[in-house]
């Protein structure tokens, strides 16, 4: 069965850093790309950002662009998210998510951990 | 930017309901690779139909989708209780861009 669990949430305050981690089983986490996808209190979807299976390939969001990177460890089967600088607005549900291909439809998708930016 | 969906939409148990999804000729339009999520309210979403038609294993035929130019649709037929629910598009758009979601319908079993 496939899974993928979040981890590395949590209450930071505006300008620090946190580091979110997402393992996944029952698949080799390195024969897909990965993303991570935020949803603001009670709004909607947003693509944060995707790392192909090799970790050669990266995207972001304008949003978070030169704040955030995004890594894996196919070794671990796990894939991360550095976020620096961080803002209110970042406050969100990250969820780590595993794409059928390069930025294609996401088949499955962890619960979820959440990020409050506050002082 | 977000593709464009209709804030809510309703149906009896037993009706169809139908949620539209507009974008560009740079995204939806573009490409055979829309999906739809639906996500019940504190879940994560699931994905009920990708590449425009196509459903996952373990989702009903209830739900189809369809696309004409720069619209995308997602209809459920014969309603239930558990299909009520948030439902999200998104598109493919462009190899070096990062995918799009609509801005999401909440669907209301009356």
């Amino acid at each position: 069965e496939v899974q993928l669990l979040e981890s590395g949430g949590g209450l930071v305050q505006p300008g620090g850093s946190l580091r979110l981690s997402c393992v996944g089983s029952g698949f080799n986490l390195g024969s897909y790309a990965m993303s991570w996808v935020r949803q603001a209190p009670g709004k909607g979807l947003e693509w944060v950002s995707v790392i192909s299976g090799n970790g050669g390939n990266t995207l972001y969001a304008d949003s978070v662009k030169g704040r955030f990177t995004i890594s894996r460890d196919n070794s671990k089967n796990t894939l991360f998210l550095q976020m620096n600088s961080l803002r209110a607005e970042d406050t969100a549900v990250f969820y780590c998510a595993r794409q059928k291909q390069w930025l294609k439809a996401v088949d499955y998708w962890g619960q979820g951990t959440l990020v409050t930016v506050s002082s | 930017s977000a593709l464009t969906q209709p804030p809510s939409a309703s149906g009896s148990p037993g009706q169809s309901v139908t949620i539209s999804c507009t974008g560009t000729s740079s995204d939806v339009g573009g490409y055979n690779y829309v999906s739809w999520y639906q996500q019940h309210p504190g879940k994560a979403p699931k994905l009920v139909i990708y590449e425009v038609n196509k459903r996952p294993s373990g989702v009903p035929d209830r739900f189809s989708g369809s696309k004409s130019d720069n619209t995308a649709s997602l209809t459920v037929s014969g309603l239930q209780a558990e299909d009520e629910a948030d439902y999200y598009c998104s598109s493919y758009a462009g190899s070096n861009n990062l995918c799009v979601f609509g801005t999401g319908t909440k669907v209301t079993v009356l």
